[in-house]
């Protein structure tokens, strides 16, 4: 069974820096894909990025990467240059690829970006 | 577009009540699913469907029910509403196999049972 782990029920970081969430994550199959979803206080879901098992280059998407480490089952988010607006809840998922698709969410990381 | 939306926003029911959550999605979405996040968790599986005609189970299917008679619309059940149900639920859909792309969110229904 696919399982997510995220050990960091709270970070902070200054406003400017960088922070890395971390992720990991167990499953026996050879091709999955792993997400990140930004949730703030209003309660939407926000697609963050997105990782193919596969991939041989780590994913970014503008102030976020995932540094994708496959041999430890890592998937770690990183935001660089902080803002306010980052303050949420993010969750790290990974998708089967194949049969249902279904994504499977960890438990969440509370970033809190202080001024 | 209007992506998937998800009514009523908010609801609140009295122990025993049944309701319907809708849900409807505009991008010919093959896959869409019902998930469930409590306070402070991360988001549970209820139900979710394949293409017209097809539901499955997943982690937490208990006390609901689905169907899926047309690609668009994916409406979820609540028979004799438990406390434990309260929660916010999410729809969302995705297009199907071969495609690496995101899965895309309704904006939750917050449901209270008392």
């Amino acid at each position: 069974a696919q399982k997510i782990t995220q050990t960091q029920p709270g970070m902070f970081v200054q406003e400017k820096e960088a922070v890395t969430l971390d992720c990991t994550y167990d499953t026996s199959d050879q091709s999955y894909g792993l997400f990140w979803y930004k949730q703030p206080s209003s309660g939407e879901m926000i697609f963050l990025i997105y990782q193919g098992s596969y991939d041989e280059q780590n994913a970014t998407e503008g102030r976020y990467s995932l540094n994708f480490q496959k041999a430890r089952k890592s998937a770690n988010l990183v935001i660089s240059a902080s803002q306010l607006g980052d303050s949420a809840m993010y969750f790290c998922a990974m998708r089967e690829v194949g049969g249902s698709e279904k994504l499977v969410f960890g438990k969440g990381t509370k970033l809190t970006v202080n001024p | 577009n209007a992506g998937v939306t998800q009514t009523p926003k908010f609801r609140i029911l009295k122990i025993g009540q049944s309701m319907t959550l809708q849900c409807a999605q505009d991008m010919n979405h093959n896959y869409m699913y019902w998930y469930r996040q409590d306070p402070g968790m991360g988001l549970k599986l209820i139900y979710y469907s394949v293409g017209a005609g097809i539901t499955d189970k997943g982690e937490v299917p208990n006390g609901y029910n689905v169907s899926r008679s047309t690609t668009e619309d994916f409406p979820l059940r609540l028979e004799l509403a438990a406390p434990s149900q309260t929660s916010v639920y999410f729809c969302a859909s995705f297009k199907g196999q071969g495609d690496t792309g995101e899965l895309f969110f309704g904006e939750g229904s917050r449901l209270t049972v008392l």
